[in-house]
């Protein structure tokens, strides 16, 4: 199994800054994805963050505005910027699933936008 | 088009009564298929997942799910719900050609009345 650790586990920040959110992992893992879950709502897949390249957004996401680092293969972060109150959600690290494991998830960072 | 679908938004059940949550996909390829449950302020935790072989999956807490092919199905049942198992439930579809990537239904909430 993996362990995932998520930095800030929640904050509240004022709008038109930037947050950084930190996904440490306990092994070494080849993708990192980011998901969304917007209040009350499911979750939905910002991006996949490989080691070495740049990350892979979904559609109606951007790197300008969720720019994503991938230093080594067990850290990841995940920038929110120009905030606004929209952009208050969960925001969850996850890693790969491949055949016969699972996906495992931080425990998400609550965001607040005021 | 690709979906994940759980078409009960709510389910309010009796402690001790039967569970079901329902989960339909539309997929070209039989996918991955999971369940998560996530309780208030919890992150998400895997109830159980089919990658192949049996049909009939067993997980955690109880529950076990049924992957259907001829309906596209994989609901989730618990035979005698337990007051803990109020929480947020998420039925989650992930393809190899995809690189395992998640995409999640809308979520059941269940709610156990005494």
């Amino acid at each position: 199994s993996a362990v995932i650790s998520q930095k800030p586990s929640r904050d509240i920040c004022q709008r038109g800054t930037s947050l950084t959110i930190q996904c440490q992992v306990d092994s070494q893992v080849t993708m990192m994805f980011w998901y969304r879950q917007q209040p009350g709502q499911s979750l939905t897949l910002i991006a996949t963050a490989n080691q070495g390249s740049e990350a892979t957004y979904e559609s109606g996401f951007v790197i300008d505005k969720f720019p994503i680092s991938r230093p080594n293969l067990t850290f990841s972060t995940l920038t929110v910027s120009n905030m606004s109150p929209e952009d208050s959600s969960i925001y969850l690290c996850s890693v790969e699933a491949r055949q016969n494991t699972e996906a495992f998830f931080g425990q998400g960072t609550r965001l607040t936008v005021v | 088009a690709q979906s994940v679908t759980q078409p009960d938004i709510h389910i309010t059940v009796s402690e001790g009564a039967s569970l079901e949550l329902r989960c339909n996909y539309s997929y070209g390829a039989t996918p991955y298929l999971f369940w998560y449950v996530q309780s208030p302020g919890q992150g998400l935790q895997l109830l159980l997942k089919y990658f192949s072989g049996d049909t009939l999956v067993q997980g955690i807490k109880g529950f076990e799910a049924e992957f259907k092919r001829s309906q596209s199905s994989f609901n989730l049942r618990k035979p005698s719900v337990h007051w803990s198992d109020a929480a947020e439930y998420f039925c989650a579809v992930g393809l190899a050609s995809n690189d395992y990537k998640l995409s999640f239904g809308a979520g059941t909430t269940v709610t156990v009345r005494a």
